[in-house]
This record gives structure tokens, C-alpha cells and sequence, in this order.
């Protein structure tokens, strides 16, 4: 199948200061993707949609000017936590899939963010 | 509204007992059904997905689901748990087509016991 690379797998950073996770999609082209957020002994809540050259698509009470969302090429989307607080620790999973009929989508590994 | 309800939080079986994790989903379309499987820590990894054809999938490690349309399911079995399926599970429902994003269930953990 695809691979879905996150890049770093774990940050711990002070509050304030800003995290910029990047996802990969290493053997496909990807218009799409689509960042998910996972608290402790959660599900996965989805945040927002990445789109190639346009803007993101944001889930209603995720804030867009913390969560910037950059997809500048058909291989990588990035999400920069911006001014991070502790209350933004959390588990930040990426996916994407193959342009096509079927709707695969293959997720990254996740990112461990520590907000101190 | 699409959604997903894992009706069962925390299921614990006995190592060689059968397993069944229940899921039931609301979608507007035809849906394309998944099951995931998180470990601790870890990202997610698909044991199995559903899109069409024969309504009982296999999938990885020795699972399988039944898909029902008239009762809107999507369970997922296992005939004999050994302690390292001791995970989380989630149930997943994306559209049959395009480039959408997947609806999760809160989840199931399972363990196992000796």
C-alpha cells in the first residue's frame, strides 16, 4: 500500500512557541489530506482539510490562525501549532490517499506533542 | 448526520476466546467501512476495509467483519484472541468515492486476560 510519513514522531516544546509537523505522502500524489487530532484515550477528531494550492478547510472550533495548514506541493501538507499551550498536547495524525474512484486513505504514524 | 457508535467502551476476553467488537454506522451514501487496530502510543493500522462484494472480509492477523446493510454493522470477529491483540479499535466509515476524510468511532479497548 502507500506510505504516509510524519515528520518529527515526538515534540516536546516550551508554551508559546510554535511546532511545524510535516506530512508526507512518499509514493503518491496527493491533492488532499487530511489532519486528525487525537486526545488521550480518544478517537480521532478530524480538523481540517488540506488542500493542494488552496486554502485549508477548517472542522467547526478548530481555530485557523492556530492551526496553520500549508500544502505546497502534491507530497507534503504541514500544521504549525502556533503560540502552543499545554492545552494543545495532544496526537496529530495526517492522512491521505491516491487520487482514484476509491476512497483509500492511508494515515501517517502521528506526532506526539508536549506543550509545557 | 454521519457517525459512527461503538456501543461497547472496554471489552476484556480470555486468551482463546472468541471476539466480537460491535460498530454500527450512519452514512448517507454507500459507505466504505474500516477497522483499525492502535497500539499504545501508535499510529493506526488497518486490519480491514469494506467497499464492496462479498459482505464478510478478511482481514490481518486473523480478524474478519461481516458487513450488514439492513442493520447498518459492520462488527468485527476474531475466533481465538491471543494477548497481543490486547489494543484499541476503532471503526471508521468513509464515502465509497472522492477524496473525503474517514468518520471514527470513540473506540473499543481490549484486553486480555490469562
Amino acid at each position: 500500500g502507500a506510505v504516509v510519513s510524519q515528520h518529527p514522531s515526538r515534540v516536546i516544546c516550551k508554551s508559546g512557541t510554535s511546532v511545524k509537523i510535516e506530512c508526507r505522502s512518499l509514493d503518491f500524489q496527493a491533492t488532499t489530506m487530511f489532519w486528525y487530532r487525537q486526545f488521550p484515550k480518544q478517537s480521532l477528531m478530524l480538523m481540517a482539510t488540506s488542500n493542494e494550492g488552496s486554502k485549508a478547510t477548517y472542522e467547526q472550533g478548530v481555530e485557523k490562525d492556530k492551526f496553520l495548514i500549508n500544502h505546497a506541493s502534491l507530497t507534503l501538507s504541514t500544521l504549525t501549532v502556533t503560540s502552543a499551550h499545554p492545552e494543545d498536547s495532544s496526537f496529530y495524525i495526517c492522512s491521505a490517499g491516491p487520487a482514484g474512484v476509491y476512497n483509500e486513505q492511508f494515515f501517517g504514524p502521528g506526532t506526539r506533542l508536549t506543550v509545557l | 448526520a454521519q457517525s459512527v457508535t461503538q456501543p461497547d467502551i472496554h471489552i476484556t476476553v480470555s486468551e482463546g476466546a472468541s471476539l466480537e467488537l460491535r460498530c454500527n454506522y450512519s452514512y448517507g451514501a454507500t459507505p466504505y467501512l474500516f477497522w483499525y487496530v492502535q497500539s499504545p502510543g501508535q499510529g493506526l493500522q488497518l486490519l480491514l476495509k469494506y467497499f464492496s462484494g462479498d459482505t464478510l472480509v478478511q482481514g490481518i492477523k486473523g480478524f474478519e467483519a461481516e458487513f450488514k446493510r439492513s442493520q447498518s454493522s459492520f462488527n468485527l470477529r476474531k475466533p481465538s484472541v491471543h494477548w497481543s491483540d490486547a489494543a484499541e479499535y476503532f471503526c471508521a466509515v468513509g464515502a465509497y468515492s472522492g477524496n473525503t476524510p474517514l468518520v471514527f468511532g470513540k473506540g473499543t479497548r481490549l484486553s486480555v486476560i490469562a
